[in-house]
């Protein structure tokens, strides 16, 4: 069965920083998902990548499939980006649910 | 609507009671997931589906769990003889296929008695 750990678990920052929290896993996976989900429990997906970078905004994800890690960062921090960010992994050929690090608690003040 | 659709969004009943929980998809999406996220836990996995048929049915917790789809679109989850244990939010998710994106309801939040 394939860990996730995710670090760190609590982050409060100030607008404006630069924010990276990081995914580790521990089996190969077929991709790695990045989700957000705000108080309330909505879940967006922000990002699908098996290699390399992806970008949207100002989110990015990385992959190092070798090194089994990834990480996400947030470019010029909002307040309204404060939710829990969940890693996440599929590792496919018969384990086609989704596991699940435990989520990073992301506080932005003004 | 577009997205992901569950309902209810809360129920709560009493220890031993039965509930259903349904889902509706994305139109097109032939594979549905159903998580559970209890209080102060992480997500885990419950089931998958691709089409009508239950592949991987290992993250059901216990006997009193099932769940069906038909027509390869609406899926019920059935918990029997709730137990508080089960007190949690029951999120369904769905995707074109299996390693692609999966797109989340807002879940059922359900608490026993």
């Amino acid at each position: 069965k394939n860990e996730v750990e995710q670090s760190p678990q609590n982050l409060t920052a100030q607008e404006g920083e630069f924010i990276t929290i990081n995914c580790s896993y521990s089996v190969g996976i077929s991709a790695l998902h990045w989700l957000q989900q705000h108080p309330g429990g909505g879940i967006v997906s922000l990002f699908m990548l098996s290699s390399g970078k992806k970008k949207h905004g100002r989110l990015i994800a990385t992959i190092n499939i070798q090194e089994k890690h990834s990480s996400l960062h947030i470019t010029a921090s909002h307040p309204r980006d404060s939710a829990v960010y969940i890693c996440a992994v599929y590792s496919g050929g018969g384990a086609d649910g989704l596991t699940f690090g435990k989520g990073t608690h992301l506080i932005i003040q003004p | 609507g577009a997205g992901v659709s569950q309902s209810p969004s809360n129920k709560v009943t009493e220890k031993g009671k039965d509930v259903e929980l349904r889902c509706d998809p994305i139109s097109g999406h032939t594979a549905l997931y159903w998580y559970r996220q209890s209080l102060g836990q992480g997500l885990e996995f419950l089931i998958y589906f691709q089409g009508n048929s239950a592949p991987d049915k290992s993250g059901l917790p216990s006997d009193r769990f099932s769940a069906e789809r038909t027509g390869e679109s609406v899926s019920t989850l059935t918990i029997q003889r709730t137990q508080q244990e089960d007190s949690a939010v029951y999120l369904c998710a769905s995707s074109r296929g299996t390693g692609q994106p999966q797109h989340f309801g807002d879940g059922t939040r359900l608490s026993i008695l």
